[in-house]
């Protein structure tokens, strides 16, 4: 089954730099890859995603690119911000059909302002 | 639009009563829907998932059953809980392969 490993497992950033989390995956089938933010006590929220038919995406801060030749997924906010601060996960998966999400293991973003 | 309701919020109960926790989605047909628990620490680790009424897969062997008596409804329960059973337990739906979570139960056993 899919495998799906994230970097690094913590991350602080100054307020106003970028933060970069980075996921690489083991099937080469897999076609779907989400982003999901979890605050303390929360369920994890779908941020952003990104399927493989494009090589990045971008929401106003927050963009997510894909090289499908190297297996690997990265999540970037750039102008960071204190409410930024959370748990990260990323997940892979084959969009179509009933196959479940291959979650990463989270990383702790903070933010210091 | 859709929305996904999960209760109760938080449970602390002793060891060997029973548990049931209760998840309903709002605003679409024929979901698949998902328990997960978070234990200590972040990873999310699938229980159970079912693609339609009675219809239960289980991910991994334990204490834990699900139900899903009705379209848009679904139950995990214990019929004597242990205290490796504590943790946060997030119902999720999904159609076409995108999955959102609700807001989570936090079960701790004493």
């Amino acid at each position: 089954g899919e495998n799906v490993e994230q970097h690094p497992s913590t991350l602080s950033v100054q307020e106003g730099d970028s933060a970069v989390i980075k996921c690489t995956y083991s099937d080469s089938a897999s076609n779907y890859f989400p982003w999901y933010k979890q605050e303390l006590g929360k369920g994890p929220q779908l941020i952003i995603d990104i399927r493989s038919n494009v090589g990045e995406k971008k929401d106003q801060r927050i963009a997510v690119t894909l090289n499908k030749t190297a297996k690997h997924f990265s999540l970037h906010i750039t102008e960071t911000q204190p409410e930024d601060s959370a748990v990260y996960f990323c997940a892979a998966s084959t969009y179509y059909g009933n196959n479940r999400l291959a979650f990463g293991k989270g990383n702790q973003v903070v933010v210091i302002p | 639009s859709q929305t996904i309701h999960q209760w109760p919020a938080t449970l602390v109960q002793p060891v060997g009563s029973p548990l049931s926790l209760e998840c309903t989605v709002e605003g679409t047909s024929n979901p698949n829907l998902y328990w997960y628990r978070q234990a200590a620490g972040r990873g999310l680790q699938l229980l159970f998932y079912s693609v339609g009424i009675g219809q239960i897969s289980s991910e991994v062997p334990q204490n834990l059953s699900a139900s899903r008596p009705q379209d848009r409804q679904f139950i995990l329960s214990s019929k004597k809980l242990l205290l490796s059973d504590s943790g946060f337990y997030l119902c999720a739906w999904s159609i076409a392969g995108e999955l959102f979570f609700g807001e989570g139960s936090r079960l701790t056993v004493l």
